[in-house]
């Protein structure tokens, strides 16, 4: 079966400081893996994801991401936080040969101090 | 934005009574799902369509029936709603590479349901 686990609940950088927010996964087939973002009362947006191709994985707003096999790992990084980077984020696993099902970590909510 | 909407967008009800929440999308995409959002656990899949007429269980199906009657339409019901199904629910939609799906998952607004 497959799992994913974010590692902290809670993330507080401050303003122009780095971003790591880490994903681990558990999966028995080659996986896809999404990382997706939720701002307060609204539905998730999709950041960036990885389907086998490229193991670093650029997304949206500064975001990358990169695959790394043998730790089981898709950590989400930022060089420099902004403000309205402030949010929820949560890490997918899809098995997609199973209808695409998404298996989601419990989430990171992000803060960001001035 | 895809084309994904959901209705109610807010509901609070009485333990007992029948709920049904509906999305909506413009996409003509073969793959729905519903999801629940709650503190600590992330989303967790509750059902989920791979065609008009044709679904399955995800994890947390206990107490949640579907229904898929037109591509564009998937609806969710309680049949006899409990506290323990307060939650934000979530519709998403994704399109298909040949027979299985392998593209983004894209998501409603979401439905606030409180069961008192």
């Amino acid at each position: 079966a497959q799992s994913v686990t974010q590692l902290g609940s809670h993330v507080s950088v401050s303003e122009g400081a780095l971003v790591l927010l880490r994903c681990n996964y558990s999966s028995s087939v080659p996986p896809y893996l999404f990382w997706y973002v939720q701002y307060p009362n609204q539905g998730l947006q999709l950041l960036l994801k990885y389907t086998s191709a490229a193991t670093l994985v650029k997304g949206i707003n500064g975001f990358e991401a990169e695959f790394k096999k043998s730790e089981t790992s898709f950590h989400l990084t930022k060089p420099s936080a902004h403000m309205s980077d402030a949010a929820e984020y949560f890490c997918a696993v899809s098995d997609h040969n199973q209808g695409g099902k998404l298996i989601f970590g419990q989430g990171t909510e992000l803060s960001v101090k001035p | 934005d895809a084309g994904i909407t959901q209705s109610p967008r807010h509901k609070v009800t009485e333990t007992g009574t029948p709920v049904t929440l509906r999305c909506h999308q413009t996409e003509n995409h073969r793959y729905m799902y519903w999801y629940r959002q709650d503190p600590g656990h992330g989303l967790r899949l509750i059902h989920y369509s791979y065609g008009v007429k044709d679904t399955d269980k995800g994890e947390v199906s206990d107490g949640y029936s579907v229904s898929r009657s037109k591509t564009e339409d998937f609806l969710l019901t309680l049949e006899s709603a409990t506290s323990s199904q307060t939650s934000v629910y979530f519709c998403a939609i994704t399109g298909t590479s040949g027979v299985v799906s392998t593209d983004t998952q894209y998501f409603g607004p979401g439905t606030r349901l409180t069961v008192l």
